[in-house]
């Protein structure tokens, strides 16, 4: 099984800062996933990365497969930005189809 | 439209009744799956169908059965409901299953056992 460890756990910061939130796992994976929880509750997918970078408006992720290591970065942050962001990566042996082991989520809130 | 719906979005009840909760997907999807969050907003698979077929079963109890009529969509049923089986369910579907895919989340559906 994959071992999945995020942090911060909880994260405070004032508008325009920014975040970096890390994640690492535990066994050599073909693909992480960086989902973005709502206040409301609703779940949507920000990135999946294989390897090097990608950037999406604000957001940038990383991913160092040696290392085992992903970092979600968010530049310049808005109060908006305040969700639960949670990464997910294959869960080790089984099938290939999408059984997904979740990081424990990292809480950002954005102060204005 | 809608890409990935739950109905109901609440559902309160007593223990030992028998509930389900309805999924669908309108993205021609192959796989769709069922998530459990607790109480902490941790996210565990319990179940996932490809094409009407179950591809993962996860250590769930008996009294949870996932039905999928057609590749739309995925139901689940939940028998002798417990207050441990209070939490957020979602849904959620991707293209091929394969662990690279993007998958899309219902808006999820808040079970409380009283």
């Amino acid at each position: 099984k994959n071992e999945v460890e995020q942090s911060p756990q909880n994260l405070t910061a004032q508008e325009g800062e920014f975040i970096t939130i890390n994640c690492s796992y535990s066994v050599g994976i073909s693909a992480l996933h960086w989902l973005q929880q709502h206040p409301g509750g609703g779940i949507v997918s920000l990135f999946m990365l294989s390897s090097g970078k990608k950037k999406h408006g604000r957001l940038i992720a990383t991913i160092n497969i040696q290392e085992k290591h992903s970092s979600l970065h968010i530049t310049a942050s808005h109060p908006r930005d305040s969700a639960v962001y949670i990464c997910a990566v294959p869960n080790a042996g089984g099938t290939s189809y999408g059984k997904l082991t979740f990081g424990q989520g990292t809480i950002l809130t954005v102060h204005p | 439209d809608t890409a990935v719906s739950q109905t109901p979005k609440y559902l309160v009840t007593q223990m030992g009744n028998d509930k389900s909760i309805k999924c669908e997907q309108n993205l021609g999807h192959d796989t769709m799956y069922w998530y459990k969050q607790d109480s902490k907003k941790f996210l565990k698979i319990m179940f996932s169908y490809n094409n009407k077929e179950l591809i993962i079963n996860e250590t769930v109890p008996n009294r949870f059965s996932p039905k999928s009529p057609d590749k739309a969509h995925l139901n689940l049923h939940i028998n002798s409901l417990e207050l441990g089986d209070s939490a957020v369910y979602f849904c959620a579907s991707s293209q091929t299953g394969e662990v690279a895919d993007e998958q899309f989340f219902g808006p999820g559906t808040r079970l409380t056992v009283l």
